[in-house]
């Protein structure tokens, strides 16, 4: 099953630009949670952000919940060319469920 | 910091044959470990949840009896593909949960590419 989407799902900038992406659920949670991805490999896990919470930042990381309209975003501010990535968010309701996830390019 | 092992991190087998995939949680116990398989430029799908000393719990379409999950000790759940066939061909991740102080935190395996032949 799979809860979030997001948005957009490919995205291309160059180095030192912000970059963007939204994602939506559908039902109430514990948490979301982001991931990146490498080519196929392991997860690593960016930032949660409980469900009590709206705002977070972690380094170049910035995340939004919106608990009321269930969407939340993640902003990647000043990129770089190793920020080349997958991006997923992720729902924690009591297991956790990935979102289509969004394909991010860095150009240097 | 808490650490998933999973085994092996490639296999490639014969078509009619079975796959076993280890996932074990080294410096914790997890009660509850997750499966999820991923096909190219794709998320991840979850497949089940793993419970210590009872049944798996399968997502809708998942079949049971295809992916055998046994989840044994507190450390170590293992997914096996029966009969593969080409089409289980995948990228398959485990997770392990433990409660991190405030709540629960998911640790991911390094995932297991399977490639059926």
């Amino acid at each position: 099953s799979q809860q979030g989407e997001e948005d957009p799902q490919a995205l291309s900038i160059q180095e030192g630009e912000n970059a963007t992406m939204n994602c939506s659920y559908k039902t109430s949670i514990n948490n979301l949670q982001w991931y990146r991805q490498n080519s196929g490999r392991g997860l690593v896990h960016l930032i949660l952000i409980r469900s009590n919470e709206r705002e977070k930042h972690s380094g170049r990381l910035r995340v939004t919940l919106d608990t009321s309209k269930k969407s939340s975003s993640l902003l990647i501010t000043a990129s770089r060319a190793a920020d080349t990535a997958s991006y997923f968010c992720a729902t924690d309701t009591e297991k956790l469920v990935f979102g289509k996830g969004m394909k991010l390019t860095v150009n240097p | 910091g808490a650490v998933v092992s999973q085994h092996p991190s490639w296999v490639i087998c014969k078509s009619g044959t079975s796959v076993k995939i280890e996932c074990r949680s080294l410096d914790f116990q997890a009660t509850t470990m997750f499966w999820y398989r991923q096909f190219p430029k794709q998320s991840l799908m979850l497949m089940a949840t793993s419970n210590e000393g009872s049944k798996a719990t399968y997502e809708q379409g998942v079949e049971k009896d295809k992916f055998l999950i046994n989840h044994a000790s507190l450390t170590l759940s293992t997914l096996t593909v029966t009969s593969a066939h080409p089409e289980d061909s995948s990228f398959y991740i485990c997770s392990a949960r433990d409660f991190q102080g405030r709540s629960y935190g998911y640790t991911f395996g390094s995932g297991t590419r399977l490639t059926v032949v």
